[in-house]
């Protein structure tokens, strides 16, 4: 079976400092990553998308990631962070060749202090 | 682009009532998911559609709750003689054909059972 651990519940950062997320998973088949971020009392925004090529992905709002096969791991990052960031981010996978079922992280609360 | 619309935004019931919420997909996606968040946890996969057909159910799914997508556009899920543990943030999401696709969430429906 597929899961996803996010390894810190709450990051706190100072404004324009760099960030890093993250994110492990377990899976026996090849998978597609995901990152999205919630902000409060919305829905999930799609951050980036790793499915297949340079393990190195951009994404929306200056994000990046970067997948590591051998670590099982697919990282976000941001060199520099605004107080606009503060929100909940979530990683999650997808079984490739199967129906886009989404599998989630628990979760990592970003708090971005001025 | 319209993109997903859930209704209502919020419920508040009492306990031992029924609740029925309605998610609208984009237009052209013929695939459509609920999920279930709690606080501080990650989205849940409750149940998929692929056009009108049910193909999927999450053992989260007890047998007070059925969803429906009786034309394969808008999707209905009603939660019968509600309890306090089914408060939640009830997620839509739709997306093309293809596992690569990615998930576009609505808003949400917080549900309150007192």
């Amino acid at each position: 079976a597929q899961s996803v651990t996010q390894l810190d519940s709450q990051v706190p950062v100072f404004e324009e400092a760099p960030v890093e997320l993250r994110c492990n998973y377990s899976s026996s088949v090849s998978v597609y990553l995901f990152w999205y971020v919630q902000y409060p009392n919305q829905g999930l925004q799609l951050l980036l998308k790793y499915l297949s090529g340079s393990t190195l992905v951009k994404g929306i709002n200056g994000f990046e990631a970067e997948f590591n096969k051998s670590q099982t791991s697919f990282h976000l990052r941001k060199p520099s962070v605004h107080i606009s960031d503060t929100a909940e981010y979530f990683c999650a996978v997808i079984i490739s060749g199967g129906y886009n079922k989404l599998i989630f992280g628990a979760g990592t609360r970003l708090a971005v202090h001025p | 682009d319209t993109g997903v619309s859930q209704d209502p935004r919020h419920k508040i019931t009492k306990r031992g009532q029924n609740v029925t919420f309605r998610c609208d997909p984009i237009s052209e996606h013929n695939r459509l998911y609920w999920y279930r968040q709690t606080l501080g946890q990650g989205p849940e996969f409750l149940t998929y559609f692929q056009n009108e057909a049910q193909l999927e159910k999450s053992r989260l799914l007890s047998d007070r709750f059925s969803a429906e997508r009786p034309k394969g556009s808008f999707s209905t899920l009603e939660i019968q003689r509600t309890e306090q543990g089914d408060s939640a943030m009830y997620l839509c999401a739709s997306s093309l054909e293809g596992s690569n696709s990615p998930l576009h969430f609505g808003n949400g429906t917080r549900l309150t059972v007192t």
